[in-house]
């Protein structure tokens, strides 16, 4: 069975650019979630949807930072404009349906590597 | 708001010895904690859970503890192999997707 499928792998693009990063969760899961890793603050949530639906984005840095789910088989995270501080391994990560909270585990993409000059 | 601390950020190991790592949190008991495993330029890879209510889970060679006393986790790999080397998470949830917390992980080596 295919992953969750993330593109690209990497990413580099100087301050100000626009970034759009790519999810397609595991086909059947409807929880789809976001987060982004540093050396410094670890693996954050940025946000997280349910049938496509957002239902916490509390996680979301600023209003720079914002996420679709068009389809239950896409999902994109934008940063417009983008900052150095920006810079961090984005994961996508899908799940069923977890809306009771009973611990679905999460099914992890491989990443995007962020880099803006 | 709800924290989740592992005991160390490094651990190394001899080759079949058990490893243990910690998970401690903070303020009231989660609903569920997960164990992820995260090799070098991959995403994690879930392991375990374990709830609230449970005192162990076990699956192989690995297994898990929940202390609400002590407000602690434990996961343990018996008869550690190199294989094994990687960054361990715990993670933290509540019911209805509340206070999803991921701890900043140990990570392991283990040592022919």
């Amino acid at each position: 069975d295919a992953g969750v499928i993330q593109s690209p792998r990497h990413e580099v693009t100087e301050m100000g650019q626009e970034v759009t990063l790519r999810c397609k969760p595991i086909s059947g899961h409807n929880s789809l979630f976001w987060y982004r890793q540093t050396m410094m603050r670890g693996l954050e949530l940025l946000i997280y949807f349910n049938n496509n639906v957002p239902i916490d984005d509390s996680g979301m840095p600023e209003d720079r930072f914002s996420a679709k789910m068009p389809n239950a088989s896409f999902s994109t995270l934008k940063i417009q404009p983008s900052e150095p501080r920006d810079s961090a391994v984005y994961f996508c990560a899908s799940s069923l349906g977890d809306r009771g909270g009973f611990g679905q585990p999460q099914h992890f993409g491989d990443g995007t590597r962020l880099s803006i000059l | 708001s709800q924290k989740i601390e592992q005991n160390s950020e490094a651990l190394n190991i001899q080759e079949g010895k058990t490893a243990t790592l910690t998970c401690n949190y903070t303020n009231y008991s989660p609903a569920y904690l997960q164990w992820y495993r995260q090799d070098p330029g991959r995403g994690p890879v879930f392991l375990l859970l374990i709830r609230e209510n449970e005192k162990e889970k076990r699956k192989e060679r690995l297994k898990v503890t929940f202390d609400t006393t002590l407000k602690q986790s434990l996961f343990h790999i018996t008869a550690s192999q190199p294989a094994d080397s990687a960054t361990y998470l715990c993670v933290r949830r509540d019911n209805y997707g509340q206070n999803f917390v991921f701890g900043p992980g140990t990570r392991l080596s283990v040592l022919p």
